[in-house]
């Protein structure tokens, strides 16, 4: 099993560009979510699904955009990057019913926003 | 809403002294409490996890953890550091019924030879 893949691992864009992070995995998880990780302000959640077509806002949701039309893949999308953008991004998933309770993370996605 | 408090944001300590890294959390309702962990440039990885039982829990690389209910407290412990346990450790929350985490913001623990 891969578990949960993120690409790309690094990415530099300028002010007003757009850009899709990838997400997906391979563990059958009807749960998938989107962080951002800040210096000093921990992970921050910023949108998730519990299935496929189903998305929800989290904590920081603005200027960023999900789909999740299949079960393993969830793309978070920048429509028009900004400097305060600049940070580190995780995917994570778990199952609902029956689960463990942690969530599995990808290794993360740096973007720079100039 | 649920809320993480990590205490300390840095934890200096010197190699192969014991170390506790603190971790409170506000509601009272059921949860389920986590410990990550994440070494330089990597993603998060479980140390440990509490979700019924036992409140004192073992994980990985020698870490264990004390849930407390009365205090809302699941303080992370190790009796001995290493050079290698150099990382940022975050405590996790899960509300029984609920999907996400909520975490708190992070503690970096820093060894000292």
């Amino acid at each position: 099993n891969a578990g949960v893949t993120q690409t790309p691992k690094f990415q530099v864009l300028k002010t007003g560009q757009s850009m899709t992070l990838q997400c997906a995995q391979d563990m059958n998880h009807e749960y998938m979510s989107w962080y951002r990780q800040d210096p000093g302000m921990g992970l921050r959640l910023i949108h998730y699904s519990v299935g496929a077509g189903i998305t929800d806002q989290g904590e920081v949701p603005n200027g960023y955009n999900v789909s999740r039309s299949t079960t393993e893949d969830f793309p978070l999308r920048l429509l028009s990057a900004a400097p305060s953008q600049t940070s580190v991004y995780f995917c994570a998933s778990n199952y609902r019913e029956g689960f463990s309770g942690e969530l599995f993370f990808g290794e993360g996605s740096r973007l720079t926003v100039l | 809403a649920q809320s993480v408090t990590q205490l300390d944001s840095q934890v200096p300590v010197f190699e192969e002294a014991p170390v506790e890294l603190r971790c409170n959390y506000s509601s009272s309702v059921s949860v389920y409490l986590f410990w990550y962990v994440q070494y330089p440039n990597q993603g998060l990885q479980l140390l440990l996890k509490y979700l019924s039982g036992s409140t004192l829990v073992k994980g990985i690389n020698g870490f264990e953890a004390e849930f407390n209910k009365s205090q809302t407290s699941f303080h992370l412990r190790k009796p001995s550091v290493h050079i290698s346990d150099t990382a940022e450790y975050f405590c996790a929350v899960r509300d029984l019924g609920a999907d996400g985490l909520t975490f708190g913001k992070g503690t970096h623990l820093i060894i000292q030879p």
